[in-house]
């Protein structure tokens, strides 16, 4: 079992809807959860991060965290075009720690 | 974008050859990190480094050797390369561990073809 799971996708979704990415991961030792977005032939980028359960946001963006189900979600509201890119959760407990990445879920906005 | 570089941006390379990869960051950062990305995998640790000669194994690193001569050099090495080492090859680098986040920042990545 991965200690980070991410449905793959792809997402495809219509300009204006409200987009819902998921993982769940296994390490109760993880206490940082973050999100990235790599554009397609691309580095990835880090979009945002939490620290153990809540939520944040971030202008259209949202992360939310459940650690009592392990479950990570990023909610994208209004989405647009320029959202179309492959999303990655990641988590680490802290410090220089390995940060375990999933394996990325696909998005697509359409016009 | 931070200031990372990476080279070749693209290889292609004959089974049993060895191969270096470059990255080069001017953000003076002390971690660096050399993973690859493969569909159904995502980005896995190859091997990382904590300081200039202090380097470290991750997940994969079988068949992968890196040198760090200098803070701002991470040098990934195939020694025999093999068609199972193609892939997209991501270097990072992370601020001190006084960033609790470990927040990575990634270099464009090199794709690496083995035939």
């Amino acid at each position: 079992q991965k200690e980070v799971e991410q449905d793959p996708g792809p997402l495809s979704v219509p300009e204006g809807a409200i987009v819902s990415l998921n993982c769940t991961y296994s390490n109760s030792a993880f206490q940082y959860f973050m999100w990235y977005r790599q554009y397609s032939r691309k580095g990835p980028e880090l979009l945002m991060y939490t620290y153990s359960s809540g939520n944040k946001e971030d202008g259209r963006f949202t992360a939310q965290v459940d650690k009592s189900s392990k479950y990570i979600s990023l909610f994208i509201r209004d989405s647009q075009p320029s959202d179309s890119a492959t999303y990655l959760c990641a988590t680490n407990s802290g410090g220089y720690q390995k940060v375990t990445f999933g394996t990325g879920t696909k998005l697509q906005v359409i016009p | 974008d931070a200031g990372i570089t990476q080279s070749p941006r693209h290889k292609v390379t004959e089974t049993g050859t060895p191969v270096t990869l470059r990255c080069h960051q001017t953000e003076n950062h002390r971690y660096m990190y050399w993973y690859r990305q493969d569909p159904g995998h995502g980005l896995r640790l190859i091997h990382y480094s904590y300081g200039v000669k202090d380097t470290d194994k991750g997940e994969v690193s079988d068949g992968y050797s890196v040198s760090r001569s200098k803070t701002e050099d991470f040098l990934l090495t195939l020694e025999s390369a093999t068609s199972s080492q193609t892939s997209v090859y991501f270097c990072a680098i992370s601020a001190t561990a006084a960033s609790v986040t470990n927040e990575q920042f990634f270099g464009p990545g090199t794709r690496l073809t083995v035939l």
